[in-house]
């Protein structure tokens, strides 16, 4: 059973290129949420999709959008990119019903922006 | 504010119990988490507590929760070198937004 995965493990682009980032779920999972993690910070919250929606978004701008697939897979993208916007972008899912929100976490896609 | 707080750094000497210790900020959250990460590898979920109880145990982990202080805390026994790991706090804040600290840093000495 394969766990999340996402795509690609590294990537290093230009201040303002565009980047798109893949995850898929966990088996059974169907809701995904995307984390920005700064070195030497914690995972901030950019946004979650369910039912391939954006249900919930943190304190990210516009520049920073997503989707979700049918088979709930779901993107990243970000445009415009910013030097700040280097970082380690990590991918959770989870499954909707469970009460608990138990997220379950992808290794994380490390941008680099020059 | 949407910030949750914990120590940058905790050093321990192997064999013996660490406390890691975390502030949270919305007296409203339902879930609390505690999440471990190692070098260069995402986060893994270690436990978590609903709001309306006051501990959990789980082998070596115990989780103790005030919520009248908004106050986790995460006591790990019998430290082993395999626990040096970032550890976070979490809270759900409801609808499913996750709310992470700066995480704790564990060191384990000889």
């Amino acid at each position: 059973d394969a766990g999340v995965t996402q795509s690609p493990t590294h990537l290093i682009k230009t201040r303002g290129q565009q980047v798109t980032l893949r995850c898929s779920p966990k088996s059974g999972h169907d809701t995904v949420s995307w984390y920005q993690q700064a070195l030497g910070q914690g995972p901030q919250f950019i946004f979650q999709y369910y039912e391939e929606e954006e249900r919930q978004r943190g304190n990210f701008p516009d520049r920073f959008s997503g989707h979700q697939f049918p088979n709930y897979s779901s993107e990243l993208n970000v445009n415009a990119l910013l030097l700040g916007d280097s970082a380690l972008y990590l991918c959770a899912s989870s499954f909707w019903t469970t009460n608990a929100n138990e997220q379950f976490f992808g290794p994380g896609t490390r941008l680099t922006v020059l | 504010g949407e910030d949750v707080e914990q120590s940058l750094f905790l050093s321990v000497r192997e064999g013996d119990s660490s406390v890691i210790n975390c502030t949270y900020t919305d007296s409203s959250s339902t879930y609390l988490y505690w999440y471990k990460q190692e070098p260069g590898a995402g986060l893994q979920l270690l436990t978590y507590i609903f709001s309306n109880m006051d501990m959990k145990q789980d082998q070596r982990l115990t989780v103790l929760l005030n919520k009248k202080d908004k106050h986790l805390s995460l006591r790990i026994a019998d430290t082993q070198t395999g626990d040096s790991a970032i550890y976070f706090c979490a809270e759900n804040q409801g609808d499913d937004k996750i709310i992470f600290g700066k995480g704790t840093r564990l060191h384990i000495l000889p």
